[in-house]
């Protein structure tokens, strides 16, 4: 069965104190793999997109990694800013057909 | 340039009702896709559409249909509407299937 787990559920951290997001996945006919940030009440913000096992991409604070079977999105010296929930989602399908699946996502909080 | 727009922002039916919710895609873009997020949970694919035609459905009753017009604009159709349906409604664009998707601030629904 396709599926997104995304841990923890949620994370505290002190400004400036680095960690790591989880997101593994199971999809047959992988197309992609997604981030997304969402602050409440609103719709999600793309973030990164990763192809192929061993892609990594960078934006500010944030680093995307993607293995075979699960993703880590990195954040470095995070900033109150930074607090939203990060969502994980893969793209999959076949014969034309394709489909999201997301995970529950990830809340974090950063506190000054 | 203009993201995604969605509409109306807000809506209150009562159960048994039907609601059409509207999207516009970001100029360009030939793909509409649909997701419902309830609170706390991530988005849950409903459908995909490309050039007009459905490309993807996810695990949603008959109640629910769509449909995209020349323009790549799309409507979200709910019968019979049910408790149940409260959630926050999302549309997503991206220039073609398989590509990453851009979302719009969303349509908040309350079945009373």
């Amino acid at each position: 069965e396709d599926q997104v787990t995304q841990s923890p559920e949620a994370l505290r951290l002190q400004e400036g104190e680095s960690s790591s997001l989880n997101c593994s996945y199971t999809v047959s006919g992988l197309r992609g793999l997604f981030w997304y940030r969402q602050d409440p009440g609103k719709g999600p913000e793309f973030l990164f997109t990763l192809y192929s096992a061993g892609e990594e991409k960078e934006k500010e604070r944030l680093k995307a990694t993607l293995t075979k079977k699960e993703s880590f999105l990195h954040i470095t010296a995070p900033k109150p800013e930074d607090s939203a929930t990060y969502l994980c989602a893969v793209q999959g399908g076949t014969s034309g057909t394709y489909k999201y699946i997301f995970g529950t996502g990830t809340r974090l909080k950063v506190l000054a | 340039d203009a993201g995604v727009t969605q509409s109306p922002t807000h809506l209150i039916k009562t159960r048994g009702q039907h609601v059409t919710l509207r999207c516009s895609p970001i100029s360009g873009h030939k793909s509409v896709s649909w997701y419902q997020q309830v609170l706390g949970q991530g988005p849950q694919f409903i459908f995909q559409y490309y050039e007009k035609e459905e490309r993807g459905r996810g695990n949603f009753p008959d109640r629910f249909s769509a449909r995209q017009f020349p323009n790549y604009s799309s409507e979200l159709n709910v019968n019979a509407l049910l408790l149940g349906d409260s959630a926050l409604y999302l549309c997503a664009s991206s220039y073609r299937r398989a590509e990453t998707q851009y979302f719009g601030p969303g349509t908040r629904l309350l079945v009373l």
